[in-house]
């Protein structure tokens, strides 16, 4: 099976600029999750998608942050202006089930730059 | 919120053991242990995970203290492909807690 792909995978914008990271998961995977780890921290959760609904939102860093997946399937995640502590990776990851027990595929993540 | 702690980095020989450390000691009695790679380029992949047992797969084998305040990935024969940073993570049904990460040389 395909696994879970993201693009673009770098991207460089300039502060105050608009940028949509896109996430395929695989398919059949009802949910799906953001991550980021911003330069010297730790990975960070910052939401989770079940099918179209938001279970978990609590790691949206504010609301210049937007996710959706509309139809339950690929999900965007826009920044809305950009501003210089956004930059870092940004990683998608899709499990068939809820509950990290059950495993979880990442994609390779988008890394970005705001200059 | 339950933390790990590793060390930064960590040096094996091609073909030798690593342990690679984590410490938990704040973890409660539902948080399941996993450990994930991420290899250059890429996200992290799946090694390992278990609650009290000691654990073995393909990949790995996951040593568990019997306090559960700690644990160790075990990599029977480290490969230059093993050459990644190994998180050790807390997670508790759809909860995640990422360490820092070890990032691992291997060393021909």
């Amino acid at each position: 099976e395909a696994g879970v792909t993201q693009f673009p995978s770098h991207s460089v914008i300039e502060k105050g600029q608009t940028v949509t990271l896109r996430c395929d998961p695989i398919s059949g995977h009802d949910n799906l999750y953001w991550y980021r780890r911003v330069m010297g921290k730790e990975i960070k959760f910052l939401l989770h998608f079940v099918k179209e609904s938001k279970q978990d939102e609590s790691g949206m860093p504010n609301n210049r942050f937007l996710a959706e997946r509309t139809g339950g399937t690929y999900s965007t995640l826009k920044v809305q202006p950009a501003e210089l502590e956004d930059s870092g990776v940004y990683f998608c990851a899709s499990s068939r089930w809820t509950g990290w027990n059950y495993g979880y595929t990442f994609g390779s993540g988008t890394r970005l730059t705001v200059v | 919120d339950a933390k790990t702690t590793q060390p930064n980095s960590m040096e094996s020989n091609e073909e030798e053991p690593v342990h690679l450390p984590c410490n938990h000691s704040t973890i409660s009695g539902t948080d399941y242990i996993h450990w994930y790679r991420q290899l250059p380029s890429q996200g992290p992949e799946y090694v390992i995970h278990g609650l009290t047992s000691n654990v073995n797969n393909r990949m790995a084998s996951l040593a568990i203290a019997e306090d559960r305040k700690s644990s160790t990935l075990i990599l029977h024969r480290a490969t230059l492909r093993d050459a990644a940073v190994y998180y050790c993570i807390l997670t508790s049904y759809d909860k995640v807690i990422f360490g820092p990460g070890t990032s691992l040389s291997v060393i021909p």
